[in-house]
């Protein structure tokens, strides 16, 4: 079964703090992975796309990494800004672009 | 660029009356435009796909009865929910994604919040 599983669930962090955030999936096969941050109440926003065969890819404060062996990714947040309080979402995209798997999101605050 | 426009962000109305929300692609052909759903604090949930002049595909527990879409031209798609009941309160966000397949991103709108009385 395709599935995209996100941890943890929630976090809190001080302002300035990196943090990590964790996406597993079974999605198979494989086309290509993203990460999107949403702010409450609004449509969610592109931050990084991977296809398998890239490792890595930065947007700014925002690192995304990927194994396609292990079928696991993170997304690497620097120098935490009060801004970055969203929710964050791993979206894994089967080969074809037939279905498209979204993670149930990591809910991030970040406190002064 | 990528941007798409949903209208109206927010609407509230009686139970028993038919919304309509448009989702607007402002600088690119959308050949493809996807409907979601999204309940408080849970990720968002497809309803259905639609190709400009094609029927959409509506995902399975979705009634497509209830929810109409319209996908009549390269930057416009429509959902109406018909006879609304308060069970159909929600956040529904589109997307828009244009031609180059599932390597091409999925530009979303900023979503519309339902609540029906």
């Amino acid at each position: 079964k395709n599935q995209v599983e996100q941890s943890p669930q929630s976090l809190i962090i001080l302002e300035g703090k990196n943090c990590t955030l964790q996406c597993n999936y079974t999605v198979s096969p494989f086309s290509n992975l993203r990460w999107y941050k949403q702010d409450t109440g609004r449509g969610p926003v592109s931050l990084t796309i991977m296809t398998f065969s890239e490792n890595t890819k930065s947007n700014g404060r925002y690192t995304a990494t990927l194994d396609a062996d292990t079928k696991q990714s993170s997304l690497h947040i620097t120098a935490s800004q009060l801004s970055d309080s969203a929710s964050y979402i791993c979206v894994v995209i089967v080969t074809g672009g037939f279905k498209t798997i979204f993670g149930a999101g990591t809910r991030l605050f970040v406190k002064a | 660029g990528a941007v798409v426009s949903q209208h109206p962000s927010w609407v509230i109305c009686k139970s028993g009356t038919s919304v309509k929300i448009e989702c607007r692609s402002l600088d690119f052909q959308a050949t493809t435009m996807f409907w979601y759903r999204q309940f408080p604090k849970q990720s968002l949930m497809l309803m259905a796909t639609s190709n400009e002049g094609s029927k959409a595909t509506y995902e399975q527990g979705v009634e497509k009865d209830k929810f109409l879409i319209n996908h009549a031209s390269l930057t416009l798609s429509t959902l109406t929910v018909t006879s609304a009941h308060p069970e159909d309160s929600s956040f529904y966000i589109c997307s828009a994604r244009y031609a180059g397949g599932s390597n091409q991103p999925q530009h979303f709108g900023d979503g519309t919040r339902l609540s029906i009385l």
